[in-house]
């Protein structure tokens, strides 16, 4: 199957501070990148959808100020957290897919955010 | 918006014992997944059906996609404790965007 991968895949911040965390495809060119955030014990929650060079598509309720995502080329996306409050504390997990592969989203192992 | 109504929500079993979880939609979808999640990592993909009444293995895993397409049932058979994890199924949505829409999940037990 497809690489997805991830990094850092968990980090503790300061309060006020900015986060980057990277998702790479690693044997493959990624049409699309998807953000997800998952709290405990449900389901992942989509937060953006990412194209390559273009801007990325929010989802409702979803600060595009607050999780800024750059996808620069088909293999890397980034989603940063800035000025993280506790309340971003969660599991942010990656996704990427290619049309050439039918569009089906490989994920990545997930950062762990824990703001203090 | 879309749901996906995946249950059981749960499932204490013991080895060995077949199992079952199937998720319903409202909406029809193109395409059906079926992931599973371990504590602290990433969902990986156990099964994709595309097709209304596909019926697809992957060792152990059986899946399908509803001749409705607006449902899929996922069958572990003989259990084994390396099953122990969170089952997610997924349908993909109609349009350009390929977005997912998540069920709720099954969280599965098995008793050694």
């Amino acid at each position: 199957g497809a690489v997805v991968s991830q990094h850092p895949s968990w980090v503790i911040c300061k309060s006020g501070t900015s986060v980057k965390i990277e998702c790479r495809s690693l044997d493959f060119q990624a049409t699309t990148m998807f953000w997800y955030r998952q709290f405990p014990k449900q389901s992942l929650m989509l937060m953006a959808t990412s194209n390559e060079g273009s801007k990325a598509t929010y989802e409702q309720g979803v600060e595009k100020d607050k999780f800024l995502i750059n996808h620069a080329s088909l293999t890397l996306s980034t989603l940063t957290v800035t000025s993280a409050h506790p309340e971003d504390s969660s599991f942010y997990i990656c996704s990427a897919s290619a049309t050439l592969a039918k569009n089906i989203q490989y994920f990545g192992a997930g950062t762990r955010l824990s703001v203090l | 918006g879309q749901q996906l109504n995946q249950s059981p929500q749960s499932m204490f079993i013991q080895e060995g014992e077949d199992v079952s979880m199937n998720c319903t939609s409202s909406s029809i979808f193109n395409t059906w997944l079926w992931y599973k999640q371990d504590p602290g990592e990433g969902p990986v993909l156990l099964i994709a059906l595309y097709k209304a009444g596909e019926l697809t293995s992957n060792g152990r895993l059986t899946a399908q996609f509803g001749i409705t397409r607006k449902d899929s049932f996922l069958n572990i058979s003989a259990s084994i404790p390396s099953d122990v994890g969170i089952y997610f199924c997924a349908g993909q949505q109609l349009d350009s965007s390929y977005k997912l829409i998540f069920g709720s999940g099954t969280r599965l037990l098995v008793r050694p």
